[in-house]
């Protein structure tokens, strides 16, 4: 099956750019996603990538997508306190599977 | 304002007992997932149903079963509960054929059984 890897902790400065990485294994996968996961609430979707695309950019969101070696990232430019949450990358195949990383927690210090 | 509604926040059950976990949708997606979230571990697919009566094996279905009787509808059975299945459970939906759309999540279930 699908198995999603991400590295579990990163800390960073309130302005600074942070960069949060996953690796995947099925390359059938047709969209990969980010999810964020605030302390106490639910997952939300931040953004996706299509996986013809290289990059995709979303106002401080940057997603780079490296489909030869199945790695995924997203940078976040500026990062601000309300950044501070777990983050998820996921995948989709074409039978509608859904699956998670591990997810990653950043923690940002003012 | 879309909504998935799981029945219950907090969750406490005996080893051994019969555990329903329910999960609604009022979106008329196709898609409903169960996960379970342990920390390190992240999310770990249990099952899935992409249509009515539909079910598929996620990673970890040993010591679960679901059904999916109504489209709104995806329930988690723990068949006979154990100390190791104490967790947070998340139920989620989203449209089938649209990958590009975003999945959205209840407020989780956190069951402990004791």
């Amino acid at each position: 099956g699908e198995d999603v890897e991400q590295s579990l902790f990163l800390s960073v400065r309130e302005g600074d750019s942070s960069v949060i990485n996953c690796t995947y294994t099925d390359s059938s996968s047709t969209y990969l996603y980010w999810y964020k996961q605030e302390p106490g609430a639910g997952l939300q979707l931040l953004t996706y990538i299509f996986s013809n695309m290289d990059m995709k950019q979303d106002q401080r969101l940057t997603v780079l997508l490296n489909k030869k070696d199945k790695h995924l990232s997203l940078r976040i430019a500026d990062t601000q306190t309300g950044d501070s949450a777990i983050y998820f990358c996921a995948e989709m195949s074409g039978n509608n599977r859904l699956a998670f990383g591990k997810g990653n927690q950043v923690v940002v210090i003012p | 304002d879309v909504k998935v509604t799981q029945s219950s926040r907090y969750l406490v059950k005996r080893t051994g007992e019969k555990v329903f976990l329910e999960c609604v949708q009022d979106m008329d997606h196709e898609n409903m997932f169960w996960y379970r979230q342990d920390p390190g571990l992240g999310l770990r697919l249990i099952y899935f149903s992409y249509d009515v009566k539909m079910k598929e094996k996620g990673d970890i279905p040993e010591g679960y079963s679901v059904s999916r009787e109504k489209k709104e509808r995806f329930s988690l059975i723990l068949e006979s509960a154990s100390t190791n299945q104490t967790s947070m459970y998340l139920c989620a939906s989203s449209p089938r054929g649209q990958g590009g759309t975003e999945a959205f999540f209840g407020q989780g279930t956190r069951l402990t059984v004791v």
